[in-house]
């Protein structure tokens, strides 16, 4: 299995609809962010966690919010998706502290029609 | 001007050339560096960090770090047709409450065979 598991992997939704992307990890990180990915703008920080009590809003959390259920889960929202919400989200983990680096989940492409 | 700059590329490369990849970083209190590997429709992969001045060598991968003139390389030696991919940057700076970790938006390399 995987280590950071998002679901679904591809999505097509409706202008207006609400759609969660969940997130699941298995390194036991505190730390969780969801990013998106556009072509060009490289990757845009939405909303992170340093645990399951703490929630922060990434550059671009309007239109969003996330819920973190467990140390292990944490999942996304888009409230009433809008086309320009169409990209690829990425869900990643980290150990504390400067030096650790992002494991990444595989990324879910939405496209919002 | 952005935070973490690349040359978006793309950058070719014979088969069994050095590549060299580089970044430059706007906020002197920048304390860490990192290189990901991201091949198309995927995710980023982990491959380098840095945080000391110098070089820091890990089998074909060199990262090289400047802080004086604020940048930070990456040279891939002997490359494959395999090591093309997006590579991104990224940075971990002092931030409220901890620290912020800022992507370059990436640099495409293309190994020719």
């Amino acid at each position: 299995d995987a280590d950071v598991t998002q679901t679904p992997r591809n999505r097509i939704t409706k202008t207006g609809k609400r759609i969660m992307l969940e997130c699941s990890q298995t390194k036991g990180h505190d730390r969780m962010y969801w990013y998106r990915q556009d072509p060009g703008l490289g990757l845009q920080l939405i909303y992170y966690s340093f645990d399951v009590k703490d929630i922060n809003k990434g550059e671009i959390s309007d239109g969003y919010s996330v819920s973190r259920q467990a140390q292990a889960k944490f999942s996304l929202s888009l409230e009433s998706a809008i086309p320009n919400q169409t990209a690829l989200y990425f869900c990643a983990t980290s150990d504390s502290g400067l030096n650790y680096g992002y494991t990444f989940g595989s990324g879910t492409r939405l496209t919002v029609v | 001007q952005k935070e973490v700059e690349q040359n978006s590329g793309p950058l070719s490369v014979p088969e069994g050339a050095i590549a060299s990849l580089n970044c430059t970083y706007s906020d002197r209190g920048s304390q860490s560096f990192f290189w990901y590997r991201q091949y198309s429709g995927k995710s980023p992969e982990l491959i380098m960090f840095i945080y000391s001045n110098g070089d820091k060598e890990d089998g074909r991968f060199t990262a090289q770090l400047n802080k004086a003139s604020q940048y930070v390389s990456l040279l891939i030696r002997d490359s494959q047709p395999s090591d093309s991919a997006t590579y991104l940057c990224a940075v971990n700076r002092g931030h409220t409450g901890g620290f912020k970790t800022i992507f370059g938006a990436g640099t495409r390399l293309f190994v020719k065979a």
